[in-house]
């Protein structure tokens, strides 16, 4: 069971530098998340979508853009990566409808230099 | 403002032992209160939520204490394993949506 998809694991950018972080549930789940998580910091909630072509912005959406074409797969682009985007990305999906997130993707670790 | 205060930040208990990690929050609209276990190098994991109709939440050797009136709730792990090793995160909502309030999280080490 492949659960919640995250891609790439790692990935190292140039500041200015643009780059898409994708995710995809095969749980056929509607609710779907992106958080960052920062040491010492907790998760922090950067979109939230509760289905195909909807999206919330959560606690720290500057910088990011989002993209929710269809029920799997749920995108986080940063258009201009700066060094204060450097963090460990995590993508969520849930069977509760507007509710919390259960399954977590293993994260992206972005380093932007 | 940090809505979720979690302590310790770390801790390091034997086998065996009883691991007691404690959240305290501020806003007192929150009435659903779930626990994350996080192994490194991974995401987190849903372990076990409790609201505040009820005191005691059991789930295998996990327990979540809450006490309403001091705005604190707690997790104890009953005879911990190496394999419970891992970051603990509490977190607090209202209504069990989706914009969760997360604490900073506790490393906790259980030594063989």
């Amino acid at each position: 069971n492949a659960g919640v998809t995250q891609t790439p694991k790692f990935q190292v950018l140039k500041t200015g530098q643009s780059m898409t972080l994708q995710c995809a549930q095969d749980m056929n789940h509607n609710s779907m998340y992106w958080y960052r998580q920062d040491p010492g910091m907790g998760l922090r909630l950067i979109y939230y979508s509760a289905s195909e072509g909807t999206t919330d912005k959560g606690e720290v959406p500057n910088g990011y853009n989002v993209s929710r074409l269809n029920k799997r797969e749920f995108s986080l682009r940063l258009e201009s990566a700066a060094p204060s985007q450097t963090s460990v990305y995590f993508c969520a999906s849930s069977e509760i409808p507007g509710g919390q997130p259960q399954h977590f993707g293993d994260g992206t670790r972005l380093s932007i230099l | 403002q940090q809505q979720v205060k979690q302590s310790p930040q770390s801790l390091i208990v034997q086998k065996g032992g009883i691991p007691i990690i404690n959240c305290a929050y501020e806003n007192t609209a929150f009435d659903y209160f779930p626990w994350y276990q996080q192994f490194p190098g991974k995401g987190p994991a849903l372990l076990i939520a409790i609201r505040p109709d009820v005191s005691e939440k059991k789930e295998g050797r996990f327990t979540i204490s809450f006490n309403k009136s001091a705005k604190q709730f707690s997790l104890h792990i009953m005879d911990s394993q190496p394999g419970d090793s891992a970051t603990y995160f509490c977190a607090a909502s209202k209504g069990s949506n989706y914009k969760l309030t997360f604490g900073k999280g506790t490393l906790l080490t259980v030594n063989p």
